[in-house]
């Protein structure tokens, strides 16, 4: 079946725009996780939703930030005036949320650069 | 807070020579611990964790509570195990902290 989709697959914006960030997880997946990865480091926790409601969003940098999952499904995560530093790859996941620890599945990611 | 540390941004061996990737993390309770790896132009995905105690593609990894390491061993490299890999931990099973990850190449 097909896999976390994620689009766009690359963004480029002006610093101070707004962008909009879109993952598609594994159907029948109620968990969602955002992630970013700046280059040379690991994977960040962003924001965890279990269904719609986002469980944890401890990982959000600051207000610029924030994340949607209205139907439990389709995921869109939102950054208000970029700043250079917010440049990065953004990854998205999904599991089935019936076990602790259980498998991720991971989106291509979408590249982010703002200019 | 915590955290997950790969001391080796780089490793290289040659084919058929055994591999070690080092992880250490810093936490005082029972995290469950993973390991995904990216083969080149592929997606994140999940190699073993250490609560199935299994051995994926001759990849075992042995979670030591008293040293706080999860250390990726595998006997004999291969040329396709060439990839990016990363340590993952989780306590709430909601965050996930990754570590830098490691950059293998098996020399042929």
């Amino acid at each position: 079946g097909a896999g976390v989709s994620q689009t766009p697959s690359n963004k480029v914006t002006e610093k101070g725009k707004y962008v909009e960030l879109r993952c598609d997880p594994i159907s029948g997946h109620t968990a969602l996780y955002w992630y970013r990865q700046s280059l040379g480091q690991g994977p960040e926790f962003l924001i965890y939703f279990q269904g719609t409601g986002a469980a944890d969003d401890s990982g959000l940098p600051n207000d610029r930030f924030f994340a949607v999952r209205p139907e439990g499904s389709v995921s869109t995560l939102k950054i208000q005036r970029t700043e250079r530093g917010d440049s990065a790859v953004y990854l998205c996941a999904s599991s089935s949320g019936l076990v602790l620890g259980e498998e991720q599945f991971f989106g291509p990611g979408t590249r982010l650069t703002v200019l | 807070a915590q955290r997950v540390t790969q001391p080796e941004k780089l490793l290289s061996v040659f084919k058929g020579a055994p591999v070690e990737l080092k992880c250490n993390y810093s936490y005082s309770g029972s995290p469950e611990l993973f390991w995904y790896v990216q083969y080149s132009r592929q997606r994140l995905q999940l190699l073993l964790r250490h609560i199935s105690r299994e051995s994926i593609k001759g990849f075992t990894a042995d979670l030591n509570k008293g040293e706080t390491s999860f250390h990726l061993k595998k006997p004999f490299a291969q040329e396709e195990d060439s990839a990016m890999y990363y340590c993952a931990l989780t306590v709430t099973g909601n965050q996930f902290y990754f570590g830098t990850g490691t950059s293998l190449t098996v020399i042929p």
